[in-house]
């Protein structure tokens, strides 16, 4: 059972735009990580959030969990070609109970 | 600095050959570890997390093990390769609590 869905899967923009991307859930989760990943590489810790309707801003990037602690959406404002990657959603359901989303690749053409 | 290492980076298998990945963890004491498999550009599945040396939990049963020799050691193995076994297989630690991942670069296995 997939518990976090990401949308879209996939997203291609011009350089400059802005983006969102989704993470849903039925379930409710104690926070909610995420991850960037570059293709051969590992997924590298964005942010984390714990509160509902908590907002993180990291530069250009706006984070945000729902108010029910079950989704989560990533903004990225004047996307940049170095953001190009897999972004992928985690939730945390306690110690050492952390799944992850489907995904979403993005790629920004310059 | 907390570091973690993983080999070999791609890997070539017939079926029916053995597997031995192997990730180490340098500059911290008594980590979670973890195992997770992830399918071309898509989500991670958790195989194998572990607390304590010789503490190991499987959350998909497999053609895959996974041991604990030393503190900062995990390993994952197999007797028989699958083709299905095929895969970004990466390797990670968190704190205590489990709640925030460090990831190693990965091992790309191939099994023809």
């Amino acid at each position: 059972t997939q518990l976090l869905e990401q949308s879209p899967q996939f997203l291609s923009i011009q350089e400059g735009e802005n983006l969102t991307v989704y993470c849903n859930s039925s379930s409710v989760f104690s926070s909610l990580q995420w991850y960037r990943q570059e293709p051969g590489e590992g997924p590298v810790l964005l942010v984390t959030v714990v509160t509902g309707g908590e907002v993180k801003k990291l530069k250009r990037l706006t984070f945000q969990f729902g108010d029910a602690r079950k989704d989560s959406s990533l903004h990225i404002t004047a996307a940049q070609t170095g953001d190009t990657g897999l972004y992928l959603c985690a939730g945390g359901l306690g110690a050492n109970n952390l799944f992850f989303g489907t995904g979403t690749r993005l790629t920004v053409i310059p | 600095s907390q570091t973690i290492h993983q080999w070999p980076a791609t890997l070539v298998q017939p079926v029916g050959s053995p597997l031995s990945l192997e990730c180490t963890v340098e500059g911290t004491s008594n980590p979670n570890l973890y195992w997770y498999r992830q399918a071309a550009g898509r989500g991670l599945q958790l195989l194998f997390y572990s607390v304590g040396i010789g503490q190991i939990s499987s959350e998909v049963p497999q053609n895959l093990s996974a041991s604990r020799p030393q503190d900062r050691q995990f390993i994952l193995s197999s007797k028989k390769l699958l083709l299905s076994d095929s895969g970004f297989y990466l390797c990670a630690w968190s704190g205590y609590r489990g709640e925030k991942l460090f990831f190693g670069s990965g091992t790309q296995l191939s099994v023809l």
